[in-house]
């Protein structure tokens, strides 16, 4: 089955760039979405299809997805953004959705 | 404003069932397919299964194939998730989600989930 690996923890200080990847097997073949939840809240859905974003969602939120390595960036970071990330594709072979084991990303 | 609501959840003995139940509202039901995800406490999101439209596809984590069964009532927007011969390892909050699709499947709405703790 396919297997997407994500870094446990990210840190980022206020106001940088905060970059998170994903990576599987030629991932840049496929959607990559990318879900943002915060302690004890549903996941929210932040980036879609590798680089669109749903309504509401920040354009510091961005991402893309080349090779093995899909990346979720949020730019200026702020303390709200603290929170798990998530990816996720679908396996069209097995018809099963596959998450990232997921970040914890800390804005120090 | 889309709305999911789950219900159901609680403490259950090994080996014991459940029937998760979600109520939906703020969006057109019937056009999505919908799905169960599941979050183990201190762990990461977990799919479980999904439903089409008119409920004539289904799919299944493998972990829960045979025990789960994943349904919908169209006329009651509402979606279920049935689940027997319950084990220790399916304590976890259980979320509802509906299914965007542009390039591939997503989860576009998701509720705040209902807590299962299966312990003896």
């Amino acid at each position: 089955s396919y297997v997407l690996t994500q870094p446990p923890s990210v840190s980022v200080a206020p106001g940088q760039t905060a970059k998170i990847t994903c990576g599987g097997n030629n991932i840049g073949t496929r959607s990559v979405h990318w879900y943002q939840q915060k302690p004890v809240q549903a996941p929210v859905l932040v980036v879609y299809d590798n680089t669109d974003r749903p309504s509401g969602i920040p354009e510091r939120f961005s991402g893309s997805n080349f090779g093995n390595t899909a990346t979720l960036t949020i730019a200026r970071a702020e303390a709200g953004d603290e929170a798990d990330y998530y990816c996720q594709v679908w396996d069209s072979s097995s018809d099963h959705v596959v998450f990232g084991g997921g970040t914890k990303l800390t804005v120090l | 404003e889309v709305q999911l609501v789950e219900s159901g959840g609680g403490l259950v003995q090994p080996g014991g069932s459940l029937r998760l139940s979600c109520a939906a509202s703020g969006f057109t039901f019937s056009s999505f397919w919908m799905s169960w995800v599941r979050q183990a406490p201190g762990k990461g999101l977990e799919w479980v299964a999904n439903i089409k439209q008119d409920g004539s596809e289904k799919y299944y984590v493998d972990s829960v194939k045979g025990r789960f069964t994943i349904s919908r009532d169209n006329a009651k927007s509402s979606l279920y998730l049935q689940m027997n011969n319950l084990r220790a390892e399916d304590t976890a909050v259980y979320y509802c989600s509906a299914l965007g699709y542009s390039s591939s499947w997503h989860f576009r709405y998701w509720g705040q989930g209902t807590l299962v703790t299966v312990s003896s």
